[in-house]
């Protein structure tokens, strides 16, 4: 069964620090996978995009890791912000046929001053 | 270039009664999916729509239905209103369903509260 398996499922940091969120997933075939950043009552906005090739990929404070042979993703956050406080979600792209997304439940941040 | 968006933000109906949310996605974008909300859980997916036609349907019962229109809106209907159809509903589409590299662009939602 195709599934997508976030950790922690919330996570409370004090400003500044750092912290990493996890996906496992068991979508086959791969075709790429994604983070996504939810606000309270907002639609979810794309962090970044990793295909097989990827194991990594910035954007600002956000760095994504991809291990396609273990099923692994990560998104690690560096010197966190009150910003950052939002739900991110990890959604995988199965290929072949329709490229229905499957998406995980989310991890729950939560950033204190 | 403008998102997409939906409509309405908020809507409030009594049980039994009918809701009609809609679309419009990014301008050239043909794909249309509807997902689900609920107040702490995951996405779950609803519909996704191609080029006029239901490509796919997520675990729902008949009462939730849509259509797309030929200027690639959408619209999700849900009948018979139940409590536990109170959600965020969101709108997301992309630039065709033949690559799974297309970005999902997500819409702000329309909150939709059962009474």
């Amino acid at each position: 069964k195709n599934q997508v398996e976030q950790s922690p499922q919330s996570l409370i940091i004090l400003e500044g620090k750092n912290c990493t969120l996890q996906c496992n997933y068991t979508v086959s075939p791969f075709s790429n996978l994604r983070w996504y950043k939810q606000d309270t009552g907002r639609g979810p906005v794309s962090l970044t995009i990793m295909t097989f090739s990827e194991n990594t990929k910035s954007n600002g404070r956000y760095t994504a890791t991809l291990d396609a042979d273990t099923k692994q993703s990560s998104l690690h956050i560096t010197a966190s912000q009150l910003s950052d406080s939002a739900s991110y979600i990890c959604v995988v792209i199965r290929s072949g046929g329709s490229y229905i997304p499957t998406f995980g439940r989310g991890t729950s941040l939560i950033v204190h001053p | 270039e403008a998102g997409v968006t939906q409509s309405p933000t908020h809507l409030i109906k009594t049980r039994g009664q009918q809701a009609t949310l809609r679309c419009s996605p990014i301008s050239g974008h043909t794909s249309v999916y509807w997902y689900q909300q609920a107040l702490g859980l995951g996405l779950q997916f609803l519909l996704w729509y191609d080029e006029g036609e239901e490509r796919n349907r997520g675990n729902f019962p008949p009462r939730f239905s849509g259509r797309q229109f030929p200027n690639y809106s959408s619209e999700l209907n849900v009948n018979a209103l139940e409590l536990e159809d109170s959600a965020l509903y969101l709108c997301a589409s992309s630039r065709d369903s033949n690559s799974g590299a297309n970005v999902l662009t997500f819409g702000a939602g329309s909150r939709l509260t059962v009474l």
